[in-house]
């Protein structure tokens, strides 16, 4: 069974840069699918972030691209998000998923991290 | 950019009715569409992709409809365990342009 689950701070000062990494169960990164980072505002919807494939080849959210890296580590199975210059509009529940191709649908879902912008 | 819009935003329904969610896109994207349930403090979950098709372990009662620009989830009777919101997904592969939809919350009337 296929397993996501999110690590990283869960308070970040404004300015600075938010990192949150993703590891992979049940299913080797490196033999396929896209991978994705998903987040949501606190009783709001959901924004796609953006995705990479296992070769690194990545695509972003153009309304965050300026601020957004994605990487991959397939030695450990995980893949990474790194949101600059933040502020409290990035306050959010972050997501990391799988896709079936570079723009979803998303079938498997980490169960979430609740990332807080304040000093 | 396309635009994804759902109606209603809430919806308040009683078990073994019959729910219809709606989600329109502001130009054409084909089949490419997901619909998602997400209960409070979970993560979403995948139903329906390609407009149409049932992903794997979903119950029969949900069902989606429609391709172009409107689109329809339907539930054909509705159990206490689908109280949640529900969200549409453009996935728009030649542009990368990902949008959801605002959400459709399904409550108990």
């Amino acid at each position: 069974q296929v397993q996501l689950q999110e690590s990283g701070p869960g308070l970040v000062k404004p300015s600075e840069t938010l990192s949150l990494t993703c590891t992979v169960s049940g299913y080797s990164i490196s033999s396929g699918y896209y991978w994705g980072w998903i987040r949501q505002p606190p009783g709001k919807g959901l924004e796609w972030i953006g995705s990479i494939y296992h070769s690194g080849s990545t695509y972003y959210n153009p309304s965050l691209k300026s601020r957004v890296t994605i990487s991959v580590d397939t030695s450990k199975n995980q893949f990474s998000l790194k949101l600059s210059s933040v502020t409290a509009a990035d306050t959010a529940v972050y997501y990391c998923a799988r896709a079936t191709a570079v723009a979803g649908p998303f079938d498997y879902w980490g169960q979430g991290t609740l990332v807080t912008v304040s000093s | 950019d396309i635009q994804m819009t759902q109606s209603p935003s809430t919806l308040s329904a009683s078990v073994g009715d019959r729910v219809t969610i709606t989600c329109r896109a502001s130009q054409s994207i084909s089949s490419w569409l997901a619909w998602y349930q997400q209960k409070p403090g979970k993560a979403p979950k995948l139903l329906i992709y390609k407009a149409s098709s049932l992903e794997s372990g979903v119950p029969s009662r949900f069902s989606g409809s429609g391709s172009g620009t409107e689109f329809t989830l339907t539930i054909s009777s509705l159990q206490p365990d689908d109280f949640a919101t529900y969200y549409c997904q453009q996935y728009n592969s030649y542009s990368v342009d990902v949008r959801f939809g605002q959400g459709t919350k399904v409550e108990i009337k």
